[in-house]
């Protein structure tokens, strides 16, 4: 069975670093891109940007680019999510999904983690 | 950025009525090598991850119930529930994905059952 599994809730202070995970199972990893997508308290799905773990060519969104880092590590399957400096407002869940691919384009997001809740608060 | 706009913002609905959500987008997201539309539909139930319902716009998932179903082309699209049944409550988003570089989704349209 495809999916992927992503690491646990996170509670963190302002300023802190956090890097979060994403495992994929059940298919061949790096056939596929991983996005992540930001749901914040009551509001709708965000996408943060993408990754192609087989060369970590990586996409993000304006909005999100320079403000997180995604990463892979293709020998074990996972992609991760990364801040240097968290912000009360990054408090969030936040889903990787699979994207399937072609001709280098990614396309709409056929299998969706749990999520990761991550509060950040003084 | 293409901008995707979901009407109503919330709807409800009788149980075994239709159910009607509709997204327009800002431009067209007609993909010229397969000439289908880039948007997918997925629902969204509380605690749980999204689950992806359509694909070009039009496209049914494998195990997506047959009562769903979606249409549109160019810049306006929809998705309709023939039946209204409790577990289609959640809310519903459109995205984009014409885009690499900035993938996009509707702000949401929240179902209950009236």
């Amino acid at each position: 069975e495809v999916h992927l599994v992503q690491s646990g809730a996170e509670m963190k202070k302002p300023g802190e670093s956090l890097k979060i995970s994403c495992r994929g199972a059940g298919y061949t990893f790096t056939n596929y891109w991983i996005a992540w997508v930001r749901q914040m308290p009551g509001k709708g799905l965000e996408w943060m940007g993408s990754i192609y773990p087989a060369d970590s060519q990586t996409k993000y969104s304006p909005s999100f680019q320079g403000q997180v880092s995604i990463s892979a590590d293709k020998s074990k399957s996972t992609a991760f999510l990364q801040w240097s400096s968290l912000k009360a407002s990054d408090s969030a869940i936040y889903f990787c999904a699979r994207q399937p691919s072609q001709y280098g384009r990614f396309y709409y997001m056929d299998v969706w983690g749990k999520g990761t809740t991550v509060t950040v608060s003084s | 950025d293409i901008v995707l706009t979901q009407s109503p913002d919330s709807l409800a609905v009788s149980l075994g009525e239709r159910a009607t959500i509709n997204c327009r987008s800002s431009q067209t997201i007609l993909y010229d090598v397969n000439n289908k539309n880039s948007l997918a539909w997925y629902q969204h139930k509380p605690g749980q991850p999204p689950t992806l319902l359509i694909t070009w716009a039009s496209s049914r998932e494998t195990g997506v119930p047959d009562r769903f179903s979606a249409s549109g082309s160019a810049t306006d699209f929809t998705l309709t529930i023939s039946s209204l049944q409790p577990e289609d409550v959640a809310v519903y988003y459109c995205q984009q994905y014409h885009t690499p570089s900035s993938l996009t989704f509707g702000q949401g349209t929240r179902l209950e059952i009236k």
